[in-house]
């Protein structure tokens, strides 16, 4: 099993809310990621999880904050985002590098800041 | 600084045609090297992937691709278009040295003639 999930689907939220985005494998994946893709752009990595801790920050706005509860969950918390935060936001697990091994994505979030 | 170029914005091809999608990447060791598909509003599916070894790789769908180390080059091929092949794909590198991070091209929208 391949297979990342990804809860929400979509997420409508004003630049006031607080809401979180979830993420899940169990592929045995100690590697974590969350991307950012905007429309007609390729994803751009924000985080990097490894072994459940944080390892990678690419200098992303204090208003994203992860979370890595265990080996299996990688969760994002959004406070007090901004319009242009509006897009695509992607998890993707592999294994730990230098074990090679392929990067598996979930299908999404949608995310809209009002 | 690693980077990777896909030069075709996007590409028409008649059904049942050869397609060709070009990927040059620019990184100073050996490269770790993948190919994705992204359907319209979905996540990234892995069609192969170049580590080491064999210099021509298989995929899924039929999917194929060649590393070339002299001209920094990983083109990806298929003998014969499908109409569920429209598709944005993307090249990507990996650095292994940077946990995990994958750098991806612009990306190539395919579009696909009946």
């Amino acid at each position: 099993d391949t297979e990342v999930t990804q809860t929400p689907k979509h997420l409508v939220m004003g630049m006031t809310n607080k809401k979180s985005l979830k993420c899940e494998q169990h592929m045995g994946h100690r590697a974590m990621y969350w991307y950012k893709q905007k429309a007609k752009k390729p994803p751009e990595l924000m985080f990097v999880y490894s072994y459940e801790k944080l390892s990678i920050n690419e200098s992303v706005p204090s208003r994203f904050s992860p979370e890595c509860p265990n080996s299996s969950l990688l969760n994002l918390h959004l406070h007090a985002l901004q319009p242009e935060d509006s897009a695509l936001y992607l998890c993707a697990s592999s294994q730990v590098p230098p074990g090679a091994g392929e990067t598996y994505f979930g299908p999404g979030t949608r995310l809209l800041v009002l | 600084a690693q980077s990777v170029t896909q030069p075709d914005i996007h590409i028409t091809v008649s059904e049942g045609a050869s397609l060709e999608l070009r990927c040059n990447y620019s990184y100073g060791a050996t490269p770790y090297l993948f190919w994705y598909v992204q359907s319209p509003g979905q996540g990234l599916q892995l069609l192969l992937k170049y580590f080491s070894g064999d210099t021509l790789v298989q995929g899924i769908k039929g999917f194929e691709a060649e590393f070339k180390r002299s001209q920094s080059s990983f083109n990806l091929r298929k003998p014969s278009v499908h109409w569920s092949d429209a598709a944005e794909y993307f090249c990507a590198v990996g650095l292994y040295n940077q946990g995990g991070k994958l750098i991806f091209g612009q990306g190539t929208e395919l579009s696909v003639k009946p």
